[in-house]
């Protein structure tokens, strides 16, 4: 079974608003960590944000924010005021603390930022 | 700044050859990764190690076999390549238990198998 869905194929942003991308996860295990990451077409990959299972509030970096529903297990990654820089390829990754310190990975969302 | 050095940016191989990816990071990293990239499926995992000479199966490690003879070095090893493996493969190090900490990742290594 998935463990971390990302429903949205792709997506479009006009440049300077906002957007959401979705992740929802499964896991039993009370302790995870949950990540997002950026690979625009260069191929690196760009750590933005993380967000613990036991955090209290939801986590936040600059423009980017993670919208943390722990009873939904959804972690929805927000980007404030989109650049055409944030075109890329995103996904949410978990960690499960005590099933092992790997790191699992969703199929990613294309986001393509309007002019 | 943490470095993770991927041997081969792009390498073509043939059938049934023996292929080494290698990789370094210099960060004193216990954990150590290696994952194949494809279009529509994300990154999965083949193989990590969390510690020298250890290993542990990932979701798809048929096919594949890895190395971890020093902390800093994690090879992953394709002793027969075929078409299917045909992918990018992405090395990272990083992580922990219970840790804010993120994993570092390479810049990848494109492999084609003909």
């Amino acid at each position: 079974a998935q463990k971390i869905t990302q429903t949205q194929p792709g997506m479009f942003v006009q440049e300077k608003e906002a957007v959401t991308l979705d992740c929802t996860y499964d896991t039993s295990d009370p302790s995870y960590g949950l990540f997002w990451y950026k690979q625009p077409s260069s191929g690196e990959m760009i750590f933005l944000i993380y967000q613990g299972s036991y955090d209290q509030q939801n986590a936040t970096e600059g423009r980017y924010s993670l919208n943390f529903q722990k009873a939904r297990k959804s972690a929805n990654l927000v980007i404030s005021a989109s650049q055409l820089g944030d075109s890329a390829m995103y996904f949410c990754a978990m960690r499960e603390d005590n099933y092992g310190q790997n790191f699992v990975f969703g199929p990613g969302t294309r986001l393509s930022v309007l002019p | 700044d943490v470095k993770v050095t991927q041997s081969s940016r792009y390498l073509v191989k043939r059938t049934g050859e023996k292929v080494f990816l290698e990789c370094v990071q210099d960060m004193d990293h216990e954990n150590m990764f290696w994952y194949r990239q494809d279009p529509g499926l994300g990154l999965r995992l083949i193989y990590f190690s969390y510690d020298v000479k250890m290993k542990e199966k990932g979701d798809i490690p048929e096919g594949y076999s890895v190395s971890r003879e020093k902390k800093e070095r994690f090879s992953l090893i394709l002793e027969s390549a075929s078409t299917n493996q045909t992918s990018m493969y992405l090395c990272a190090s990083g992580g922990g238990r219970r840790s804010r900490n993120t994993i570092y990742f390479g810049e990848g290594s494109w492999l084609t198998v003909v």
